[in-house]
């Protein structure tokens, strides 16, 4: 079983759309999570960490449920600037990072 | 943020020569720095964990004769992929901490992308 599993999509929505997708991952002992951002042959940017609680950073919330061993990523009002690849990462320990194979979203006008 | 640059940006080589990657921290020390591997359509994979001043820690299944990294200073890693083949083929991003800041994140180079023909 994959350390990080996500849907690889592609989310095709409109501009204005609410968009949401979740990933998985094995290690029940995880402690951070975050979700990068990587436009196409370019290099990650973190998007934002995940806190237990759930945070919210402008049009993006994240949430976090421990007991599945799940995260989501949700997108409100989305921009056509939000089309990239949205990876899952997980801090393994050590800050050594294991990262999904990504979720594409693409808006389209 | 942290600035991490990468060079070259890209290469191409011909199978059976050696390619050599630089990575530096810009404006920050980086004590510790992560070379990740990355093909088509799939996630990043650690290769490595470089450390100055000391030998690298290779991930299970890399090859550390073939992977060669050097951390020589506090602001630069270098990975040589040595006798280069087809299959070697893909997107090198390396990672670093910005370590006197205390924060988690790591800040990626723009990454390498290496044709090997």
């Amino acid at each position: 079983r994959k350390e990080v599993e996500q849907d690889p999509g592609p989310f095709n929505v409109p501009e204005g759309a609410t968009v949401a997708f979740n990933c998985t991952y094995s290690n029940s002992a995880s402690q951070s999570f975050f979700w990068y951002r990587q436009d196409c042959r370019k290099e990650p940017k973190l998007l934002m960490s995940v806190y237990s609680s759930g945070n919210e950073d402008g049009r993006f919330t994240a949430q976090l449920n421990r007991a599945s061993q799940y995260i989501s990523l949700l997108i409100r009002d989305s921009k056509l600037s939000d089309s990239a690849t949205y990876l899952c990462v997980v801090w393994r320990g050590d800050y050594k990072l294991s990262f999904g194979a990504g979720t594409t979203v693409t808006v389209r006008a | 943020g942290a600035v991490v640059s990468q060079h070259p940006s890209w290469v191409i080589c011909k199978s059976g020569t050696s390619v050599k990657i630089e990575c530096r921290s810009l404006d920050f020390q980086a004590t510790t720095m992560f070379w990740y591997r990355q093909f088509p359509k799939q996630s990043l994979m650690l290769m490595a964990t470089s450390n100055e001043g000391s030998k690298a820690t290779y991930e299970q299944g890399v090859e550390k004769d073939k992977f060669l990294i050097n951390h020589a200073s506090l602001t630069l890693s270098t990975l040589t992929v040595t006798s280069a083949h087809p299959e070697d083929s893909s997107f090198y991003i390396c990672s670093a901490r910005d370590l006197p800041s205390g924060r988690d994140e790591q800040f990626f180079g723009p990454g390498t992308r290496l044709t090997v023909l």
